[in-house]
Protein backbone atom coordinates (compact mmCIF):
# COMPACT_ATOMS: atom_id res chain seq x y z
CA UNK A 1 0.00 0.00 0.00
CA UNK A 2 1.19 3.91 -0.90
CA UNK A 3 0.42 6.10 1.27
CA UNK A 4 0.23 9.47 -0.29
CA UNK A 5 -0.12 12.84 2.14
CA UNK A 6 -1.34 16.25 1.10
CA UNK A 7 -0.84 18.78 0.64
CA UNK A 8 2.93 18.93 0.33
CA UNK A 9 3.23 21.89 2.40
CA UNK A 10 0.22 23.80 4.35
CA UNK A 11 1.47 26.96 5.46
CA UNK A 12 -1.31 28.76 7.96
CA UNK A 13 -1.33 31.02 11.14
CA UNK A 14 -1.91 30.22 14.44
CA UNK A 15 -5.80 29.84 15.59
CA UNK A 16 -6.34 28.42 11.97
CA UNK A 17 -7.80 25.06 11.58
CA UNK A 18 -5.36 22.45 9.50
CA UNK A 19 -6.80 19.45 7.50
CA UNK A 20 -3.91 16.97 6.33
CA UNK A 21 -5.05 14.34 3.81
CA UNK A 22 -3.34 11.06 3.85
CA UNK A 23 -4.77 8.64 1.16
CA UNK A 24 -4.22 4.96 0.11
CA UNK A 25 -3.28 3.38 -3.34
CA UNK A 26 -5.67 -0.10 -1.79
CA UNK A 27 -8.45 0.14 0.93
CA UNK A 28 -7.16 -0.29 4.30
CA UNK A 29 -9.46 -2.59 5.72
CA UNK A 30 -9.99 -5.82 8.45
CA UNK A 31 -8.16 -6.46 11.40
CA UNK A 32 -5.35 -4.23 10.92
CA UNK A 33 -6.71 -0.79 10.16
CA UNK A 34 -4.28 1.01 11.55
CA UNK A 35 -3.50 4.62 10.00
CA UNK A 36 -1.17 6.11 11.91
CA UNK A 37 -0.45 10.17 12.41
CA UNK A 38 3.24 11.14 13.94
CA UNK A 39 4.28 14.66 14.31
CA UNK A 40 8.43 15.36 14.08
CA UNK A 41 10.13 18.66 14.74
CA UNK A 42 13.20 19.42 14.02
CA UNK A 43 15.94 17.46 15.48
CA UNK A 44 13.22 15.45 17.27
CA UNK A 45 12.31 12.19 16.58
CA UNK A 46 8.21 11.57 15.54
CA UNK A 47 5.99 11.68 17.98
CA UNK A 48 2.49 9.07 17.81
CA UNK A 49 -0.33 11.35 18.14
CA UNK A 50 -3.23 9.01 16.31
CA UNK A 51 -3.30 5.26 16.14
CA UNK A 52 -6.50 3.01 14.82
CA UNK A 53 -7.29 6.55 12.50
CA UNK A 54 -8.74 8.48 15.01
CA UNK A 55 -7.35 7.47 18.78
CA UNK A 56 -5.66 9.90 20.17
CA UNK A 57 -2.11 8.57 22.04
CA UNK A 58 -1.65 9.35 25.53
CA UNK A 59 -1.40 13.21 26.45
CA UNK A 60 -2.17 14.48 23.06
CA UNK A 61 -4.36 17.37 23.28
CA UNK A 62 -8.18 17.23 21.58
CA UNK A 63 -6.87 19.74 19.47
CA UNK A 64 -6.07 17.30 17.31
CA UNK A 65 -8.44 14.64 15.54
CA UNK A 66 -8.02 12.21 13.32
CA UNK A 67 -11.09 10.70 10.80
CA UNK A 68 -11.45 8.38 7.58
CA UNK A 69 -11.96 4.82 6.26
CA UNK A 70 -11.45 2.69 3.43
CA UNK A 71 -8.43 4.79 1.48
CA UNK A 72 -9.02 8.62 2.68
CA UNK A 73 -7.94 10.14 6.26
CA UNK A 74 -7.40 13.17 8.03
CA UNK A 75 -5.32 14.54 10.46
CA UNK A 76 -7.46 17.70 12.06
CA UNK A 77 -5.95 20.42 13.78
CA UNK A 78 -8.90 22.64 15.42
CA UNK A 79 -6.83 25.38 16.15
CA UNK A 80 -3.08 25.75 15.56
CA UNK A 81 -0.98 26.39 18.57
CA UNK A 82 2.55 28.03 17.93
CA UNK A 83 4.04 24.48 18.81
CA UNK A 84 1.61 22.79 16.12
CA UNK A 85 4.28 23.89 13.22
CA UNK A 86 6.58 20.47 12.44
CA UNK A 87 5.98 17.55 9.56
CA UNK A 88 3.39 15.69 9.70
CA UNK A 89 3.61 11.74 8.71
CA UNK A 90 0.86 9.08 8.20
CA UNK A 91 1.47 5.45 8.44
CA UNK A 92 0.30 2.16 8.18
CA UNK A 93 0.71 -1.10 9.12
CA UNK A 94 -0.68 -4.11 7.52
CA UNK A 95 0.02 -7.65 7.42
CA UNK A 96 2.95 -7.46 4.72
CA UNK A 97 4.81 -4.35 5.84
CA UNK A 98 4.93 -1.29 7.49
CA UNK A 99 4.47 2.14 5.15
CA UNK A 100 5.13 5.93 5.63
CA UNK A 101 3.39 8.67 3.76
CA UNK A 102 6.00 11.19 2.29
CA UNK A 103 4.94 14.07 5.27
CA UNK A 104 3.11 17.27 5.49
CA UNK A 105 5.04 20.63 6.04
CA UNK A 106 3.27 22.43 8.31
CA UNK A 107 4.42 26.10 8.61
CA UNK A 108 3.93 29.01 9.84
CA UNK A 109 1.94 32.01 7.11
CA UNK B 1 8.62 5.30 32.01
CA UNK B 2 9.41 3.89 28.51
CA UNK B 3 12.80 5.06 27.00
CA UNK B 4 14.26 3.70 23.85
CA UNK B 5 18.14 4.59 23.45
CA UNK B 6 19.71 3.86 20.13
CA UNK B 7 23.66 3.47 20.48
CA UNK B 8 26.21 2.00 17.67
CA UNK B 9 25.90 4.57 15.21
CA UNK B 10 28.97 6.25 13.18
CA UNK B 11 31.09 6.66 9.73
CA UNK B 12 31.79 3.53 7.91
CA UNK B 13 32.84 3.43 4.81
CA UNK B 14 30.98 1.37 1.55
CA UNK B 15 30.68 -2.46 2.16
CA UNK B 16 31.26 -2.09 5.49
CA UNK B 17 29.48 -3.35 8.65
CA UNK B 18 28.28 -1.63 11.82
CA UNK B 19 25.38 -2.92 14.84
CA UNK B 20 22.96 -0.94 16.50
CA UNK B 21 21.49 -1.54 19.63
CA UNK B 22 17.96 -0.08 21.10
CA UNK B 23 18.10 -0.68 25.06
CA UNK B 24 14.86 -0.13 26.40
CA UNK B 25 13.16 0.58 29.84
CA UNK B 26 10.12 1.69 32.04
CA UNK B 27 8.27 -2.06 30.11
CA UNK B 28 9.09 -5.75 29.50
CA UNK B 29 10.52 -6.30 26.31
CA UNK B 30 9.37 -9.59 25.43
CA UNK B 31 5.96 -7.99 25.68
CA UNK B 32 6.45 -5.72 22.29
CA UNK B 33 6.81 -5.93 18.46
CA UNK B 34 9.85 -3.49 18.23
CA UNK B 35 11.60 -1.94 15.04
CA UNK B 36 13.90 -0.22 12.83
CA UNK B 37 13.01 3.00 11.18
CA UNK B 38 15.29 4.95 9.55
CA UNK B 39 15.29 8.92 7.91
CA UNK B 40 17.77 10.14 5.80
CA UNK B 41 19.12 13.52 5.94
CA UNK B 42 16.36 15.70 4.80
CA UNK B 43 14.23 13.17 3.70
CA UNK B 44 11.00 11.25 4.69
CA UNK B 45 10.63 8.08 7.14
CA UNK B 46 11.34 4.50 6.08
CA UNK B 47 10.31 1.73 8.04
CA UNK B 48 13.32 -0.94 7.62
CA UNK B 49 12.89 -3.95 10.21
CA UNK B 50 10.43 -5.63 12.49
CA UNK B 51 10.39 -8.28 15.02
CA UNK B 52 7.78 -10.23 16.23
CA UNK B 53 8.11 -10.21 20.39
CA UNK B 54 9.74 -13.68 20.31
CA UNK B 55 12.01 -12.36 17.83
CA UNK B 56 10.96 -15.17 15.67
CA UNK B 57 9.11 -13.57 12.83
CA UNK B 58 11.29 -10.82 11.06
CA UNK B 59 10.63 -8.50 8.23
CA UNK B 60 12.86 -6.06 6.08
CA UNK B 61 11.77 -3.53 3.39
CA UNK B 62 13.28 -4.46 0.01
CA UNK B 63 16.04 -1.77 0.27
CA UNK B 64 17.69 -3.61 2.83
CA UNK B 65 16.32 -7.28 3.12
CA UNK B 66 19.51 -9.75 2.73
CA UNK B 67 22.06 -6.71 3.87
CA UNK B 68 20.33 -6.18 7.13
CA UNK B 69 19.15 -8.35 10.18
CA UNK B 70 17.37 -7.66 13.08
CA UNK B 71 17.05 -9.68 16.71
CA UNK B 72 16.91 -9.30 20.22
CA UNK B 73 17.42 -10.20 23.69
CA UNK B 74 14.42 -9.97 26.09
CA UNK B 75 16.06 -10.60 28.94
CA UNK B 76 18.82 -8.30 28.71
CA UNK B 77 16.41 -5.45 27.20
CA UNK B 78 17.63 -4.92 23.71
CA UNK B 79 17.40 -5.39 20.05
CA UNK B 80 19.77 -4.73 17.62
CA UNK B 81 20.34 -4.33 13.85
CA UNK B 82 23.34 -5.59 12.35
CA UNK B 83 23.98 -4.06 8.75
CA UNK B 84 26.31 -5.18 6.52
CA UNK B 85 27.14 -4.57 2.92
CA UNK B 86 26.56 -0.30 3.49
CA UNK B 87 25.87 2.04 0.61
CA UNK B 88 26.25 5.44 0.63
CA UNK B 89 22.48 5.95 0.66
CA UNK B 90 22.02 4.12 3.99
CA UNK B 91 23.42 7.43 5.59
CA UNK B 92 20.55 8.11 7.33
CA UNK B 93 19.72 8.68 11.89
CA UNK B 94 18.06 5.13 12.49
CA UNK B 95 15.33 4.78 14.94
CA UNK B 96 13.94 2.60 17.16
CA UNK B 97 10.29 2.26 18.19
CA UNK B 98 8.40 0.24 19.99
CA UNK B 99 5.06 -1.81 18.67
CA UNK B 100 2.98 -1.75 15.50
CA UNK B 101 2.01 1.83 16.42
CA UNK B 102 5.32 3.19 17.06
CA UNK B 103 4.35 4.56 19.98
CA UNK B 104 7.63 5.46 21.38
CA UNK B 105 10.85 6.13 19.46
CA UNK B 106 14.60 6.26 21.09
CA UNK B 107 16.08 9.36 19.84
CA UNK B 108 17.91 8.03 17.13
CA UNK B 109 21.48 6.90 16.26
CA UNK B 110 23.64 8.39 13.39
CA UNK B 111 25.49 5.92 10.64
CA UNK B 112 26.91 7.53 8.19
CA UNK B 113 28.27 5.20 5.04
CA UNK B 114 31.11 7.50 3.18
CA UNK B 115 34.71 7.09 1.54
Amino acid sequence: IVLTQSPGTLSLSPGERATLSCRASQSITGRYLDLAWYQQKPGQAPRLLIYGASSRATGIPDRFSGSGSGTDFTLTISRLEPEDFAVYYCHHYGISRYTFGQGTKLEIK
Amino acid sequence: QVQLVESGGGLVKPGGSLRLSCTVSGFPLSDDDMNWIRQAPGKGLEWISHSSRGGTYRDYADSVRGRFSISRDNANNSVYLQMNSLRVEDTAIYYCARGVNFDFWGQGTLVTVSS
